[in-house]
């Protein structure tokens, strides 16, 4: 069974420009997290989507968002750039909500912004 | 004050070593998960606890709910453990993913 995916892996944009990130859950998996980290403050949760809901979200400003789609992949969007963007950005996938079940982690997208 | 602290920061063991890493929190939570990450960023899960005991291989973890404390144990350490620990929790109150800082473990041959 193939794990998580994330596209692209590496990715390099400006200040203001916008960004989208992909990720393919494990097959079967319909909830899909997606979690910030930063050498300063770790890692963070920004949202959980399950059947095309977003379920939870972090202490984020609205310019990161996200959706998922009806094969459970999902994507997350951060628009208007800032230096302070530049992060890891890591999404995971469990079968049902993330509550007490085990999540599976893709290898991440690092973006970097200059 | 940070909800979910690890201790130690970092260590430094030598091969065969029992290595210890503790995990505190202060929110109520529904299960605490103790997640490994090598270098490069890629995270596995180990161990996902919201009471007792587990056990994989030389991996062993512990929850004390009413102290609200965990502990990862590596028995007979080698250097392919060398990695970030980080403990987090899944908090009751808002269902959401909390983590600890890391511990940085280094393994010497």
């Amino acid at each position: 069974k193939a794990g998580v995916t994330q596209t692209p892996r590496y990715l390099i944009k400006t200040r203001g420009q916008q960004v989208t990130l992909s990720c393919s859950p494990i097959s079967g998996h319909r909830s899909v997290s997606w979690y910030q980290q930063t050498p300063g403050q770790g890692l963070q949760f920004l949202f959980e989507y399950f059947s095309e809901t977003q379920r939870n979200k972090g202490n984020f400003p609205g310019r990161f968002s996200g959706r998922q789609f009806s094969n459970s992949r999902s994507e997350m969007n951060v628009s208007t750039l800032e230096l302070g963007d530049s992060a890891l950005y890591l999404c995971a996938s469990s079968l049902v909500v993330t509550g007490t079940n085990e999540q599976f982690f893709g290898p991440g997208t690092r973006l970097t912004v200059l | 004050k940070n909800e979910v602290e690890q201790s130690p920061q970092n260590l430094t063991a030598q091969e065969g070593e029992f290595i210890t890493i503790n995990c505190s929190y202060s929110v109520g939570i529904s299960a605490l998960h103790w997640l490994q990450q090598h270098p490069g960023g890629g995270i596995v899960s180990l161990f996902m606890l919201s009471s007792g005991k587990k056990k994989h291989g030389r991996l062993i973890a512990t929850i004390n709910i009413q102290e609200k404390h965990s502990s990862l144990h590596i028995t007979a350490s080698h250097p392919r453990d060398s990695a970030v620990y980080i403990c987090a929790v899944i908090s009751s109150n808002t269902d959401k993913l909390i983590f600890g800082t890391g511990t940085r473990l280094q393994v010497f041959p």
